[in-house]
Order: C-alpha cells, then sequence, then structure tokens
C-alpha cells in the first residue's frame, strides 16, 4: 500500500518569502511519480509540479521548485518569491504503476502581505 | 482548454434518497475518478474508470457505486445516502498514454460537488 504524509496542516508566509512544504511518503514500487496539486478557495484542484522517480533531477516550474530525496522519501515544495495567489490548500500525491493516485492530508497555506 | 464539469455545486439529500452525481470531460479521456474530499483527511479515490462499462473499486467504494455507458460521463451513485457520505466529492480524468506511462498524466479536476445529506 502506498502511503503520503503531510506532517503540517498550516503555514503562513509573507508575500515576496520563500516557504517550504513537507512531504513523505511510502510505496514498495520501484518505478513512481510524485506530485503537488493546488487547490485555491472555492476553486478547481490544478498541478503545480511533478517529478519522476528515476530522474535524480529535481523538477521545477518557474517559482516552483522540489527537493526529491529519494533515499529518504521526501518530496518537499519550494515557493519562492510568495504571491497572494499562492494562497491555496497545497496536497503531496503519488502514483505507482496504476493510474491511481493517492493523496497526503493537504497543508493550507496563507501568503500574507 | 480541457474542461471537466460536475453536475451541482451544492446538493443537499435526505437519508435514504438515491443520489446521482454526474461528470463530464470534453477531451476525450480514457480514465476517469472519483474522490472524496474531507478535511483532515486529503483526497481518498472511491472508484475508477480506464475505459468504457469498466470500473475498478478504489480505497473506499462501500456504500458507492458508478457507472460509465460513455467514454466522456462517468457517474457515481449513492445508493442509500447516510450522513457519513456528506463530504465534497470530486471527479478527474486524465489523458490518454503519450509515450511516458499514463500514471506520469496530469489528472484534471472538476469544481466539486459539496453534498449533504440530512
Amino acid at each position: 500500500a502506498q502511503t503520503v504524509t503531510q506532517s503540517q496542516p498550516e503555514m503562513s508566509v509573507q508575500e515576496a518569502e520563500t516557504v517550504t512544504l513537507s512531504c513523505t511518503y511510502d510505496t514498495s514500487e520501484n518505478n513512481y511519480y510524485l506530485f503537488w496539486y493546488k487547490q485555491p478557495p472555492s476553486r478547481q484542484m490544478i498541478l503545480v509540479i511533478r517529478q519522476e522517480a528515476y530522474k535524480q533531477q529535481n523538477a521545477t516550474e518557474n517559482r516552483f521548485s522540489v527537493n526529491f530525496q529519494k533515499a529518504a522519501k521526501s518530496f518537499s515544495l519550494k515557493i519562492s518569491d510568495s504571491q497572494l495567489g499562492d494562497t491555496a490548500m497545497y496536497f503531496c500525491a503519488l502514483t505507482g504503476t496504476a493510474s491511481k493516485l493517492t493523496f497526503g492530508t493537504g497543508t493550507r497555506l496563507q501568503v500574507t502581505l | 482548454d480541457v474542461k471537466v464539469t460536475q453536475s451541482s455545486r451544492y446538493l443537499v439529500k435526505r437519508t435514504g434518497e438515491k443520489v446521482f452525481l454526474e461528470c463530464v470531460q470534453d477531451m476525450d479521456h480514457e480514465n476517469m475518478f472519483w474522490y472524496r474530499q474531507d478535511p483532515g483527511l486529503g483526497l481518498r479515490l472511491i472508484y475508477f474508470s480506464y475505459d468504457v462499462k469498466m470500473k475498478e473499486k478504489g480505497d473506499i467504494p462501500e456504500g458507492y457505486s458508478v457507472s460509465r455507458e460513455k467514454k466522456e460521463r462517468f457517474s457515481l451513485i449513492l445508493e442509500s445516502a447516510s450522513t457519513n457520505q456528506t463530504s465534497m466529492y470530486l471527479c478527474a480524468s486524465t489523458p490518454p498514454t503519450s509515450g511516458l506511462s499514463s500514471s506520469y498524466n496530469e489528472q484534471f479536476f472538476g469544481p466539486g460537488t459539496r453534498l449533504t445529506v440530512l
């Protein structure tokens, strides 16, 4: 069975600052994929960034980057230059050979002025 | 743009009623999913479907069934709604495999249906 753990239920960051959201996971599969999804208040869930487990290089998407530590089974999300529009619920997710996603419990991020 | 729509944003039903939640995607996606989202529990997979008339149980299928008669439509059915099924229900779909494993594909989500069972 796959598990995803997000140990920070809520976080707050000031605008323009950097914040890191933590995620750890467990899987018995050798090939898997990791994702961060964002759910803004009252809006649809969207993909932020994804990482293939066999790639050592950390994925980046503009202000969003990940720190993928395969041996430690850790997949944290770093948001640089935080903006008010980054306020959302962030979910870490994992999928293996099937397309089934296993989600963490989420981290609610509040960006303040 | 990919669009995933759900029939209702808010729904209120009574205990024992049969409830249908509809999901439609407009991009010929093969895989479709139903999740429920609860505070402190994240998203949990109820059922998914890889093709028309095919369905697979997810992690919490009890009390639910699904129907996929057409590729673009995936319905979630609560045969006899109960108060513990009060939740946010999210539908998602993924595009066909293109090179990489389909597991790498982004899931596109609908806006969700907030169901309250009284």
